[in-house]
């Protein structure tokens, strides 16, 4: 399995702008993670998600963010529209289920200018 | 609402010390695991810690827990530059919260 695959890599986008996330979970795993990364703030747990359905998404900033699992293997991490506050690296991560580590993308570094 | 701390939060030793990372954190669950990331990547998982007294060993690092101090301690044994990293630890109370992390860094 090559893991869990987040696209893009690097997004660079204009204030008021829409982005969206992506990212694909390793097969098998039926919990997945949002994570936001700054220095200031350290790593935020966004949303989590299991078998599927929102678990948890306190940590959801605002309204402009929103999350959705359309399948099983897919998750979609949506700002709109976009502030320079959001900058950051957001990471997914996915697990087998409770009691299991976590596995993580390699990031998605968002600037917004 | 869980909170997970660590400290220190910064840390510089020479190689060949020991020294220990501390994780305390306010629930009761037992589930607790270790990371490491370097600057610039993803979190690489190190240790999965699921019951109390659990204690696992990986080269120079060994983490242990203790559920009832609601404590983890990752101790680093004769530090080599390799090391260096920003190492997480993170409770799995139903969902993932994770520590401030502990910047390691080790000096020739």
């Amino acid at each position: 399995d090559a893991g869990v695959i987040q696209s893009p890599r690097h997004e660079v986008t204009e204030m008021g702008q829409e982005v969206t996330l992506r990212c694909k979970l390793i097969s098998g795993h039926n919990s997945l993670f949002w994570y936001r990364q700054t220095m200031m703030r350290g790593l935020e747990l966004l949303i989590y998600f299991n078998n599927n359905v929102p678990i948890d998404d306190s940590g959801m900033p605002e309204d402009r963010f929103s999350a959705k699992m359309p399948n099983a293997s897919f998750s979609t991490l949506k700002i709109q529209p976009s502030e320079p506050r959001d900058s950051a690296v957001y990471f997914c991560a996915s697990s087998p289920g409770w009691g299991t580590e976590a596995f993580f993308g390699q990031g998605t570094r968002l600037t917004v200018v | 609402e869980l909170k997970v701390e660590q400290n220190p939060l910064f840390l510089s030793m020479q190689e060949g010390k020991n020294y220990t990372i501390y994780c305390n954190y306010s629930t009761t669950s037992d589930r607790l695991y270790w990371y490491r990331q370097d600057p610039g990547k993803s979190l690489e998982s190190l240790f999965v810690l699921l019951s109390n007294g659990a204690v696992k060993q990986e080269g120079r690092l060994m983490a242990s827990l203790d559920t009832k101090a609601r404590l983890s301690t990752l101790h680093i044994t004769a530090a080599v530059h390799d090391l260096s990293a920003t190492y997480f630890c993170a409770v799995d109370d139903k969902n993932f919260v994770f520590g401030p992390g502990t910047r390691l860094s080790v000096l020739p």
